[in-house]
């Protein structure tokens, strides 16, 4: 089955950095890759996804880059906020393509906090 | 456009009850998935439903564990005879089915197994 490792563990960013998070995944069948963020007692949130047809997506300071002859995919958050601070799960999955295996196998997480 | 609704929130059961957990997916949404997330841990894929269907089941325990989503009403994760390596964060997902596989989370119901 899939396997998604996910680096950092934790991330420490001065207010106004950039942060990158990176990670990579086994089955070369996926085609789906979201990333989440979650604040502590709160549900994952969705912040952007990136589809295996396209390199790079971005939405305003977030930006993903996937590159799948690597297999690895990268979160890139600039202009750090201290409301950025959060725990960001990277995940990944075969996707719709293929009926029955929308499940998301999940990274470890990595706990990035902002230094105002 | 309400978003994904679980509940309990939180929910307090000693070791050899049943916990009953509800999801109601967003509406418009078809596909129900239930992930368990271990203190300090990323999320675990557990089962994946459609109405009165389930599609994938490959990461839930053989024993004691057991998902349904009905036709009418919420999709129920079930636990029977709770054991305290059980206690976790138990989320809920949706996504509309079809082309679109973007899953939203509910908030979650905490178990907390004493």
């Amino acid at each position: 089955g899939e396997n998604v490792e996910q680096h950092p563990s934790t991330l420490s960013v001065q207010e106004g950095d950039s942060a990158v998070i990176k990670c990579t995944y086994s089955d070369s069948a996926s085609n789906y890759f979201p990333w989440y963020k979650q604040e502590l007692g709160k549900r994952p949130q969705l912040i952007i996804d990136i589809r295996s047809n396209v390199g790079e997506k971005k939405d305003q300071r977030i930006a993903v880059t996937l590159n799948k002859t690597a297999k690895h995919f990268s979160l890139h958050i600039t202009e750090t906020q201290p409301e950025d601070s959060a725990v960001y799960f990277c995940a990944a999955s075969i996707g719709a393509i293929h009926f029955g295996n929308e499940k998301l196998t999940f990274g470890t997480g990595t706990r990035l906090t902002i230094i105002p | 456009n309400a978003g994904v609704m679980q509940n309990p929130r939180h929910l307090v059961r000693r070791r050899g009850q049943e916990a009953r957990l509800r999801c109601s997916p967003m509406k418009g949404h078809s596909h129900v998935y239930w992930y368990r997330q271990l203190p300090e841990e990323g999320l675990k894929f557990m089962v994946y439903l459609q109405k009165e269907n389930i599609i994938d089941e490959s990461g839930m325990p053989k024993e004691r564990f057991s998902a349904e989503f009905p036709k009418e009403g919420p999709s129920i994760l079930r636990i029977q005879q709770v054991v305290r390596g059980d206690s976790a964060a138990y989320f809920c997902a949706s996504s509309p089915g079809g082309s679109e596989e973007t899953q939203y989370f509910g908030p979650g119901t905490r178990l907390l197994v004493l």
